[in-house]
């Protein structure tokens, strides 16, 4: 079963505008984290925003905001006010803490495109 | 360094051949992660090391893939009788070790086996 699972391959969305990118995750550890990652054409790997699986609020970093709703399992990254730079390959990751292991999984990612 | 440091950014490699590919993590980073990502995909996890052992291997494809760290700071990819498929941009990346803090990755190596 996929771990991570991200369903959008491909997003559009207007500059300006706030784009939701959907996330779901699978685990049956209690403790985990959930990392979005941003990778521009240019290749490198940016850490966007970190949601820990005990943590009582949503994560926020500026224009980033994580919806997390831990009973269904999702982490959707929000990005608000969308500017043209923003247009990456989004990915989620999950990290558990379980199993004596602390690798990073990954989704298939979302391709976004800001249009002007 | 500032940040993860790989070398080199780009190998072009004959099909059976031998390749070493080359990580620096951020200084005091006990977490290191070789990653293998495949055009339009999502990152493939490889093998994971906390200090100088591995602590998860169970993402090298094959014996053909073997890495190391032998001092717990900079790590070296081995690919043996290299194959076309094995064409991707490695990453790799590092953290500290508590689950709660997120990776830091390099600008990958892209190796193209002709």
């Amino acid at each position: 079963a996929q771990k991570i699972t991200q369903t959008q391959p491909g997003m559009f969305v207007q500059e300006k505008e706030a784009v939701t990118l959907d996330c779901t995750y699978d685990t049956s550890d209690p403790s985990y984290g959930l990392f979005w990652y941003k990778q521009p054409s240019s290749g490198e790997m940016i850490f966007l925003i970190y949601q820990g699986s005990y943590d009582q609020q949503n994560a926020t970093e500026g224009r980033y905001s994580l919806n997390f709703q831990k009973a269904r399992k999702s982490a959707n990254l929000v990005i608000s006010a969308s500017q043209l730079g923003d247009s990456a390959m989004y990915f989620c990751a999950m990290r558990e803490r379980g199993e004596g292991t602390y690798k990073y999984i990954f989704g298939t990612g979302t391709r976004l495109k800001v249009l002007a | 360094g500032a940040g993860v440091s790989q070398t080199p950014s780009n190998k072009v490699t004959e099909k059976g051949k031998y390749v070493e590919l080359r990580c620096d993590p951020i200084s005091g980073h006990t977490a290191l992660y070789w990653y293998r990502q495949s055009l339009g995909q999502g990152p493939e996890f490889l093998i994971y090391f906390q200090g100088t052992g591995a602590a998860d291997d169970s993402g090298l494809p094959n014996d053909r893939f073997f890495a190391v760290r032998p001092e717990g700071s900079v790590s070296t990819l081995k690919i043996q009788r290299t194959e076309r498929g094995d064409s991707a941009v490695y990453l790799c990346a590092s953290s500290l070790s508590d689950s709660n803090t997120e990776a830091f990755f390099g600008q990958g190596t892209r190796l193209t086996v002709v």
